[in-house]
């Protein structure tokens, strides 16, 4: 129950393009949806969150969607660049306040 | 840029030997974190502390050991390295309460 699940495990799109990003969650305590964005031979960086309560949040290019009911969420991003190529962390915050991330997703926006 | 500082960045060493990776937060955090990455895949919670004195196991079993005798700082240390210890270790901190991790840049372990 403390699982967050991703998909897919990696993704090729064009430039321009518009990859998406899925996660679910059978924990109804978690509270807090963050996605983390990850450079090679860097740590992961926060890039934008929701809380549960919201069905969307955009910033800038990137946008979350999320489905309370089907315990869902997706990461979309627009306009897709080859500085976008990175590895995508879904996250969910438990009762506990620490984070529960996902597989991850490789995403390579070619030229 | 984060407040989280690891050191080294890379370190190739030979079985057998001891070694500690070190991490440091300037943010007053009380929540760090380590955690096992193979290159860019899944991140595997090894050890987490609440604070000062505080250390607990995370889900994936580990040879190493960590210490939490100040707030700011937090080191990981294998006891004897060997090969499968090869990977990056990654650590984390976050305030009570708060709505992400800050993750340091990692060291890349090469265990010979």
């Amino acid at each position: 129950q403390q699982q967050v699940k991703q998909s897919p495990q990696s993704l090729i799109v064009q430039k321009g393009g518009i990859p998406i990003i899925n996660c679910a969650y059978e924990n109804t305590a978690f509270d807090y949806f963050p996605w983390y964005q990850q450079f090679p031979g860097k740590g992961p960086a926060l890039l934008i969150a929701i809380r549960p309560d919201v069905s969307e949040k955009k910033e800038g290019r990137f946008t979350i969607s999320f489905n309370k009911s089907a315990k869902q969420f997706s990461l979309h991003i627009m306009d897709s660049q080859p500085g976008d190529s990175a590895t995508y962390f879904c996250a969910a915050r438990d009762y506990g306040q620490n984070f529960v991330f996902g597989p991850g997703t490789r995403l390579s926006v070619l030229p | 840029e984060a407040d989280i500082y690891q050191t080294p960045r890379y370190l190739v060493i030979g079985t057998g030997k001891k070694i500690t990776l070190e991490c440091s937060q300037t943010m007053g955090h009380d929540k760090m974190y380590w955690y096992q990455q193979d290159p860019g895949m899944e991140l595997h919670l090894i050890h987490y502390s609440y604070g000062v004195n505080s250390t607990e196991k995370g889900d994936l079993s580990s040879e190493s050991t960590v210490s939490r005798i100040r707030t700011e700082h937090f080191p990981l240390t294998l006891e004897s390295a060997r090969p499968s210890h090869t990977s990056q270790y990654l650590c984390a901190s976050s305030e009570q309460g708060g709505y992400g991790y800050t993750f340091g840049s990692g060291t890349r372990l090469t265990v010979v």
